[in-house]
C-alpha cells in the first residue's frame, strides 16, 4: 500500500498570489488523478497525468508528473477566491487519495 | 455532460437497521466504485467493482458492507446493520468508458449518512 503525502495541509493567501501544492509518494504511478473538492460535496476531477515529466495546463492551474512518476505539484497562477477548496491527488494503483491541500483565497 | 447521480443526498436511520445507497454511473463506464469520507478525514476506497463482481476491496469493506448492480443502470451499497462509526459522506464513481483514460475516476455527489 502506497501512502500519498500532500503538502501543505492548510494554505491561507490573498487574491492574485501564486502558490503550488505537492503530491509525493516513495511508489511509482502509472497514473495520478488530481481532483478539488468543496464543502458537502464529492471530488470533481480536474486532470490525470500519465507519463513521467507529463505537465498539463487547465487555465490558471498547471500539473506537473515528477520524472520518475512519484510526485506531482499543482501550481495556481493568480488564485483567485473561486479556487478555494480541497486538492487531493489519489493515485490509480490501490485508489487511495492523499488527506489533500486545503486552500484558502481571500479577498 | 455525463454525470454520476447519488439517492438520497441524505440519509438518517437508526443503529442497527439495513441501509441501501443508490448510485447510476455514467452510462457507458465498466468500473464502479465506493468511497466514504467521515467529515472532516480523507476520501477512503472501499470497493471497487467490475463485470458484475468485487475486483478490490479494503479493510473497512467488511461483512457487514455489500454492493451490487440490480440492473443496467444502477450500482448499490448495502450496509446490513449500521454502526454509529458509519456516519459518512458515501461516494460513489465510474470509470473506464469511451475516450477518457480508463482509471480516470469520476464523483458523484454523494449521500450524507448519519446514523443515530
Amino acid at each position: 500500500t502506497q501512502l500519498l503525502e500532500q503538502s501543505p495541509q492548510f494554505l491561507s493567501i490573498q487574491e492574485g498570489e501564486n502558490l503550488t501544492v505537492y503530491c509525493n509518494s516513495s511508489s511509482v504511478f502509472s497514473s495520478l488523478q488530481w481532483y478539488r473538492q468543496e464543502p458537502g460535496e464529492g471530488p470533481v476531477l480536474l486532470v490525470t497525468v500519465v507519463t513521467g515529466g507529463e505537465v498539463k495546463k487547465l487555465k490558471r492551474l498547471t500539473f506537473q508528473f515528477g520524472d520518475a512518476r512519484k510526485d506531482s505539484s499543482l501550481h495556481i497562477t493568480a488564485a483567485q477566491p473561486g479556487d478555494t477548496g480541497l486538492y487531493l491527488c489519489a493515485a490509480d494503483e490501490d485508489m487511495r487519495f492523499g488527506a489533500g491541500t486545503r486552500l484558502t483565497v481571500k479577498p | 455532460e455525463p454525470e454520476v447521480t447519488q439517492t438520497p443526498s441524505h440519509q438518517v436511520t437508526q443503529m442497527g437497521q439495513e441501509v441501501i445507497l443508490r448510485c447510476v454511473p455514467i452510462s457507458n463506464h465498466l468500473y464502479f466504485y465506493w468511497y466514504r469520507q467521515i467529515l472532516g478525514q480523507k476520501v477512503e476506497f472501499l470497493v471497487s467493482f467490475y463485470n458484475n463482481e468485487i475486483s478490490e476491496k479494503s479493510e473497512i469493506f467488511d461483512d457487514q458492507f455489500s454492493v451490487e448492480r440490480p440492473d443496467g443502470s444502477n450500482f448499490t451499497l448495502k450496509i446490513r446493520s449500521t454502526k454509529l462509526e458509519d456516519s459518512a459522506m458515501y461516494f460513489c464513481a465510474s470509470s473506464g468508458g469511451g475516450e477518457s483514460y480508463q482509471e480516470t475516476q469520476y464523483f458523484g455527489p454523494g449521500t450524507r449518512l448519519l446514523v443515530l
